[in-house]
């Protein structure tokens, strides 16, 4: 399954499937880049990162890539699991302002 | 300790109430930031202290005054709130300034003002 445009409200898969959640940002200055999770009832938690001199970052079932030319970050989940089941929210940074400003978010439903 | 704790969790006030909203972190960071996040929206940043100094206001009004008593503690003071103020307010910290610190939130305390 996979979020396109600017932001999708809600992105439902298929437990087992793979999870694309797409994210326009705005500063092209930006020179930091998060991906956070964030479940009912509680804060946002870091999932991911990458810097703006990388394309492509990998951790453990997420991959974050990076597409300054247009200014697009999209997050890769495999066997996305119940669990993953949240909304998750891009958020961009630059050494200029200091200030984490975060995108619109993407509700990832979990079926099971 | 990786975490960032606020307190209270709820929180329902008056228009006329004066109230403050607390958080306490022990991993020895240097940055503390409060944000509001309404329902459905992403969080929105307010206040930004770095080595317990004010570094960033983003144009809060008067009504919300935050404090930084110590490297740990942060605290939202409000005075005269409104009903739209009505909100999750977020506490987050790291290492140091955004953007070369992991920033760490609370679970937030979920305020209503009547």
């Amino acid at each position: 399954g996979e979020s396109v445009g600017l932001h999708l409200p809600t992105l439902s898969v298929q437990e087992g499937d793979n999870s694309i959640i797409n994210c326009a940002y705005s500063n092209s200055a930006s020179d930091y880049f998060i991906w956070y999770k964030q479940e009912s009832g509680k804060g946002p938690q870091f999932i991911i990162d990458i810097r703006s001199n990388m394309d492509k970052r990998q951790g453990q079932r997420v991959t974050v890539l990076l597409n300054k030319t247009v200014k697009h970050l999209s997050l890769q989940i495999a066997a996305t699991q119940p669990g993953d089941s949240a909304v998750y929210f891009c958020a961009e940074t630059s050494s200029n302002t200091g200030k984490l400003i975060f995108g619109q978010g993407t509700t990832l439903q979990v079926k099971p | 300790d990786t975490e960032v704790t606020q307190t209270p969790k709820h929180l329902v006030m008056g228009m006329t109430n004066k109230k403050s909203l607390k958080c306490e972190q022990h991993m020895g960071h240097r940055a503390m930031y409060w944000y509001k996040q309404k329902a459905k929206k992403p969080p929105e940043l307010m206040f930004v202290y770095s080595y317990e100094k004010l570094s960033i206001n983003e144009s809060v009004p008067s009504r919300f005054s935050p404090e930084c008593p110590n490297s740990s503690l942060l605290n939202l003071h409000l005075h005269a709130l409104q009903p739209e103020d009505s909100a999750l307010y977020l506490c987050a910290s790291s290492q140091e300034r955004h953007p070369r610190a992991e920033a760490f939130f609370g679970q937030g305390t979920r305020l209503t003002v009547v």
